[in-house]
């Protein structure tokens, strides 16, 4: 299967602060998703995007689909608590095909 | 709000047993995923039903199979269970065709003893 890899693997920061993480795989990726999980809930989709270069905002968040297809960026501006939690990312290869997750970025912010 | 939801929220089992857990689709959504999140990990993906066919399947033994009903609800049957199918158990739903999204379901918390 493919391999998502995100990086940093956890973030303590001081709220107000900025975020930066992002998605690498050695495949080139026709869609990414960004999604947040709460411990024992199910992921809630932040942003979707479908093409190269693109850039999508939600909020306080940014997205952006890498120019080479095989990566892809989150940031969060002017981090808040309830952003705490574990951001991953999805990328399918194809369209009608599986979505694989990376192993996600956990997320603390200090108050 | 995704209007996805799941049931049972937990369940226990010992191994050896069977399981099904349920998922009731988005209104307007036409497949249903469903994943395995062990603790820690991503979610793994398991298959994907689209007009109550099988249309995908993750690296997952037979004894994991499942159903898709023509109202879009869907179950995941798990025979002769093993301890490391002690998992989170999500249902996510979308639609096939141009831009596709998946949406999640809260999950099953299973537990196999």
């Amino acid at each position: 299967g493919q391999q998502l890899n995100q990086s940093p693997q956890s973030m303590f920061i001081q709220e107000g602060e900025d975020v930066s993480m992002n998605c690498t795989s050695s495949s080139i990726f026709n869609t990414w998703l960004w999604y947040k999980q709460d411990p024992g809930e199910g992921p809630v989709l932040l942003i979707a995007l479908y093409k190269a270069g693109e850039l999508t905002s939600n909020g306080r968040l940014t997205a952006q689909f890498g120019i080479t297809r095989k990566d892809s960026f989150l940031n969060i501006s002017a981090s808040i608590p309830s952003d705490v939690g574990i951001y991953f990312c999805a990328g399918q290869l194809d369209p009608g095909n599986q979505f694989y997750f990376g192993t996600g970025t956990s997320l603390t912010v200090i108050p | 709000e995704t209007g996805v939801t799941q049931s049972p929220t937990h369940l226990i089992k010992t191994r050896g047993q069977q399981v099904t857990l349920r998922c009731s689709s988005q209104s307007g959504h036409n497949t249903v995923s469903w994943y395995q999140q062990a603790l820690g990990q991503g979610p793994q993906f398991i298959f994907q039903y689209y007009r109550e066919e099988e249309n995908g399947r993750g690296n997952f033994p037979p004894r994991f199979s499942g159903l898709q009903f023509p109202n879009y609800s869907s179950e995941l049957n798990v025979n002769a269970l093993e301890l490391d199918d002690s998992a989170l158990y999500l249902c996510a739903s979308g639609v096939l065709a141009g831009k596709e999204t998946q949406y999640f379901g809260p999950g099953t918390r299973l537990l196999v003893l």
